[in-house]
């Protein structure tokens, strides 16, 4: 089981608005900055929001990150096709004294 | 822009060790954080270790204390993770991730090499 929990699953249709939650605690996510990551089926993962919210070269500004005291998310707008994939939060534990993944959540777009 | 390049996959019986390779360019490797995620079949990630190839600095996820052991040449830009004692259940696709410029005291993974499945098996 995760320390940092994602529903397993979430869907939306073309053009929603979508949110994905991450929820953690005060050794993660109430302390340290959250990652997004986006896996593609087939595909190694990719960085999608680095330090909470922001958005390495190249992504959409569809997607955007937030943080708020032990849980973090992540909004997809416009929600297209290609954007059906499995998406992972990460954080620093310091309890664990290591990096701590959520469970992933498997986004399809219906 | 840093690429990773990992080795092919590998079949290991039960008991045995595995060593898997990554290979950076486009970087400066020596002050990078080289990181390693395994993902089981079906699975989520796990974060397994890091190592900053400079100063020779490991950090190991618990889980995997003293099972894991993550080498780096500077001479060949390679970064390696050796994982021992190895179980059906280390079945996994293993991806080697840079954690950019050590300085900068985060874990975020960027890029990612294509990933090396090590399938144990008897």
């Amino acid at each position: 089981q995760s320390i940092l929990t994602q529903p397993p699953s979430a869907s939306g249709t073309p053009g929603q608005r979508v949110t994905i939650s991450c929820s953690g605690g005060s050794s993660n996510i109430g302390t340290n900055i959250v990652t997004w990551y986006q896996q593609l089926p087939g595909a190694a993962p990719k960085l999608l929001i680095q330090n909470d919210n922001q958005r390495p070269s190249g992504v959409p500004d569809r997607f955007s990150g937030s943080r708020s005291g032990t849980s973090a998310s992540l909004a997809i707008t416009g929600l297209q096709s290609e954007d059906e994939a499995d998406y992972y939060c990460a954080a620093w534990d310091d309890s664990m004294n290591g990096v701590e993944f959520g469970g992933g959540t498997k986004l399809t777009v219906l | 822009q840093v690429q990773l390049v990992q080795s092919g996959a590998e079949l290991k019986k039960p008991g045995s060790s595995v060593k898997v390779s990554c290979q950076a360019s486009g970087g400066t490797f020596s002050l990078d954080t080289l990181n390693w995620v395994r993902q089981a079949p079906g699975q989520g990630l796990e974060w397994m270790g890091r190592i900053i190839p400079y100063f020779n600095s490991t950090i190991y996820a618990q889980k995997f204390h003293g099972r894991v052991t993550l080498i780096a040449n500077e001479s060949t830009t390679t970064a390696y993770m050796v994982l021992g004692s190895l179980r059906r259940d280390d079945t996994a696709i293993y991806y080697c991730a840079s954690g950019g410029y050590y300085g900068l005291g985060t874990f975020q993974f960027d890029p990612w090499g294509q990933g090396t499945l090590v399938t144990v098996s008897s």
